[in-house]
């Protein structure tokens, strides 16, 4: 069974850098699909920030995609967000999930998600 | 970019009723490229259907979709209490893919 979870700091300031870690189990990163970050602030709907391949090609969200970065570790089995020059609009749950099996699945549904984790953007 | 708009906003309902709900895009969703979630406070989304009519590993037969081009629908044939919570739709035929603002079925 596939799992992931996020960590990463609950509390960021404004104007710095957000940065979340996924971790994956039950499937090596190395083996393949596109693996992504999705963002749902409180009470409202969910906003797709961006995906990265296991080959490591990445792929974002326009509207973001000024502050984003998205990395992976298949050393770790794990992949990473870093988001920066956050605003109180950066606060939100921030879900890891993983997208579609091949390369040019990069627009792809989210089968397996994370639980997700709070960030708060204040000073 | 394709905007996904859904309706009702809020649907009140009893269990054992049937559930409607609509995702509009604005362009047409190429190959039926139509996802829908559940999502239950607290928790993460859960996919329920891809391919706008497939229904994903171990999810009942009382949840269908439906649709093609620019409208879609997910129907619940007969509302559980476990049933009640909010309904996003995803279209992933276009880049960027995006989500649908919810539709949320309450206890009536």
């Amino acid at each position: 069974q596939v799992q992931l979870q996020e960590s990463g700091p609950g509390l960021v300031k404004p104007s710095e850098t957000l940065s979340l870690t996924c971790a994956v189990s039950g499937y090596s990163i190395s083996s393949g699909y596109y693996w992504g970050w999705i963002r749902q602030p409180p009470g409202k709907g969910l906003e797709w920030i961006g995906s990265i391949y296991h080959s490591g090609s990445t792929y974002y969200n326009p509207s973001l995609k000024s502050r984003v970065t998205i990395s992976v570790d298949t050393s770790k089995n794990q992949f990473s967000l870093k988001l920066s020059s956050v605003t109180a609009a950066d606060t939100a749950v921030y879900y890891c999930a993983r997208g579609g099996l091949r390369y040019f699945d990069s627009d792809y549904y989210f089968d397996y998600w994370g639980q997700g984790t709070l960030v708060t953007v204040s000073s | 970019e394709i905007v996904l708009t859904q309706s009702p906003g809020t649907l009140s309902l009893s269990p054992g009723e049937r559930a409607t709900l609509s995702c509009r895009a604005s362009q047409s969703v190429s190959s039926s490229y139509l996802a829908w979630y559940q999502q239950k406070p607290g928790q993460a989304p859960r996919l329920l259907i891809y391919g706008a009519s497939s229904r994903a590993t171990g999810i009942p037969d009382r949840f269908s979709g439906s649709g093609s081009g620019t409208d879609f629908t997910l129907t619940i044939s007969r509302l559980e209490p476990e049933d009640f919570a909010v309904y996003y739709c995803q279209q992933y035929g276009s880049s960027p893919q995006a989500f649908g603002g919810g539709t949320k079925v309450e206890i009536k």
